[in-house]
């Protein structure tokens, strides 16, 4: 099956910093969303981006789905952005592979 | 906007026990999602269900795993005799036309 990568695993900012995540997948994809996993476990959708650049305030994201990669940019980080960033892919079997995660803790 | 609920938001039961886990997913969406995500680890599919029937399962969704869309609104997941690795988060999603899913804000089941 489609295998997901995701870098850095772990990521410590100071607030007002700049960040970019980085989702690398192993097959062509349907659907690639981004999440993030608050403190208390919820998943907040981010993005939904097969292909193309969206941008949602200071979260941005740009799937290069023929090279088989997405990034997520985070612009002057607050400490509430704080938590795990997941990727998943979609490679036409309509279920998500969820990506490993990376941890990002925002310092104040 | 709408979303999915789910509930309860936390259940814990002693190992053995049945659990129901209960899901209202978008109203005008056909695909149906439950994943579950074990402490610390990452979020795992276990199975869809389109049409009123599953479409896809994982390997962990064996006998003891049950979904059902009894009335048209809820849909639910069943374990028939947990265990104690049965403890996870789980989520439900619901999926429109697009394929973009739509996460709940889970249920954390904790078997003891």
């Amino acid at each position: 099956g489609i295998q997901v990568e995701q870098s850095p695993p772990d990521l410590i900012l100071q607030e007002g910093a700049n960040s970019t995540l980085r989702c690398n997948f192993s097959d062509s994809v349907n659907n690639l969303q981004w999440f993030h996993q608050n403190p208390w476990g919820q998943l907040i959708n981010l993005f939904y981006i097969p292909s193309g650049t969206k941008q949602n305030g200071r979260l941005s994201a740009t799937t290069v789905a023929t090279e088989r990669y997405s990034l997520l940019y985070i612009s002057s980080s607050q400490t509430t952005d704080s938590g795990v960033y997941f990727c998943a892919i979609d490679n036409y079997g309509q279920n998500f592979v969820f990506g490993p995660g990376t941890r990002l803790s925002v310092l104040p | 906007e709408p979303e999915v609920t789910q509930t309860p938001s936390h259940q814990v039961t002693q190992m053995g026990q049945e659990v129901i886990l209960r899901c209202v997913p978008i109203s005008n969406h056909l695909y149906f999602y439950w994943y579950r995500q074990i402490l610390g680890q990452k979020v795992e599919f276990l199975v869809s269900f389109y049409n009123n029937e599953i479409s896809e399962k994982s390997e962990i969704f064996d006998d003891q795993f049950s979904v059902e869309r009894p009335d048209g609104s809820n849909f639910t997941l069943k374990i028939r005799s947990t265990k104690l690795e049965d403890s996870a988060m789980y989520f439900c999603a619901s999926g429109d036309p697009s394929y973009e899913q739509y996460f709940g804000p889970g249920t954390r089941l904790t078997v003891t």
